[in-house]
C-alpha cells in the first residue's frame, strides 16, 4: 500500500496570503496524483489530477506541482472561500489518501 | 463527460449488509477502466474500499476484505457494493468513482448510518 504523508496538519494563513501544501508518497506514484477541498458536509471537489493540471473551473490560483515522491499545492492568494480542508490522493496504484490539510484563517 | 450517482439503503441494523448501487452515465462500464467505491466516516478521513474492472477483476482494501464484495452489471451499466456484518464503525457517506483519462472522477455520495 501506498502511504501518503501531507504537512503541515493545520496552516494558518491571513487572506491574500500564499499557502503552500505538501503531499509525499511512500514511493513513486509518476504523476498519478490528485489535490481535493472539501468543505464540511460537502463531496470532495477535484482541484487538480495529474499532478499539475487544474480541473473544470478550478481558479487559477490554485497550482500543482511535482512528480514520483513529492508534490506540492499552491494557493497564491488566499480568498475567504479557500478556507477548508485540503487532500491530496494517489491513483497509481489502487487509491489513497493523505490526512488532510486544514487550512484556517490566521 | 461521465456521471456517477449511488443509491441504495441510507440505514442498515448492525450485523447486516450494507449494499449500494452506482449507475454510470456518460460512458460505458465495460470501457478500459477501473470502477472504485471510497467511504468517509463522520468527521474523518477518505478510505478506499475496492475497485473492480469490467471483466469481474477486483482489488480490495485488505482491512476490509474479508467483508467485501464488488460486482458489476454491463447490461445496466453499473457496479455494486456489498458490505457484511457492519457495525456502527461502518457509518459513512459512500463514493464510488474512477479514474478516467487519467482524471478521477466521483459521485456525490451518499450517507450509510448503521444502527438498530
Amino acid at each position: 500500500e501506498i502511504v501518503m504523508t501531507q504537512s503541515p496538519a493545520t496552516l494558518s494563513v491571513s487572506p491574500g496570503e500564499r499557502a503552500t501544501l505538501s503531499c509525499r508518497a511512500s514511493q513513486s506514484v509518476s504523476s498519478d496524483l490528485a489535490w481535493y477541498q472539501q468543505k464540511p458536509g460537502q463531496a470532495p471537489r477535484l482541484l487538480i489530477y495529474g499532478a499539475s493540471t487544474r480541473a473544470t473551473g478550478i481558479p487559477a490560483r490554485f497550482s500543482g506541482s511535482g512528480s514520483g515522491t513529492e508534490f506540492t499545492l499552491t494557493i497564491s492568494s488566499l480568498q475567504s472561500e479557500d478556507f477548508a480542508v485540503y487532500y491530496c490522493q494517489q491513483y497509481h496504484n489502487w487509491w489513497t489518501f493523505g490526512q488532510g490539510t486544514k487550512v484556517e484563517i490566521k | 463527460q461521465v456521471q456517477l450517482q449511488e443509491s441504495g439503503p441510507g440505514l442498515v441494523k448492525p450485523s447486516g449488509t450494507l449494499s449500494l448501487t452506482c449507475a454510470v452515465s456518460g460512458g460505458s462500464i465495460s470501457s478500459s477502466n477501473w470502477w472504485t467505491w471510497v467511504r468517509q466516516p463522520p468527521g474523518k478521513g477518505l478510505e478506499w474500499i475496492g475497485e473492480i474492472y469490467h471483466s469481474g477483476s477486483t482489488n480490495y482494501n485488505p482491512s476490509l476484505k474479508s467483508r467485501v464484495t464488488i460486482s458489476v452489471d454491463k447490461s445496466k451499466n453499473q457496479f455494486s457494493l456489498k458490505l457484511s456484518s457492519v457495525t456502527a464503525a461502518d457509518t459513512a457517506v459512500y463514493y464510488c468513482a474512477s479514474r478516467i483519462a487519467a482524471r478521477p472522477y466521483w459521485g456525490q455520495g451518499t450517507l450509510v448510518t448503521v444502527s438498530s
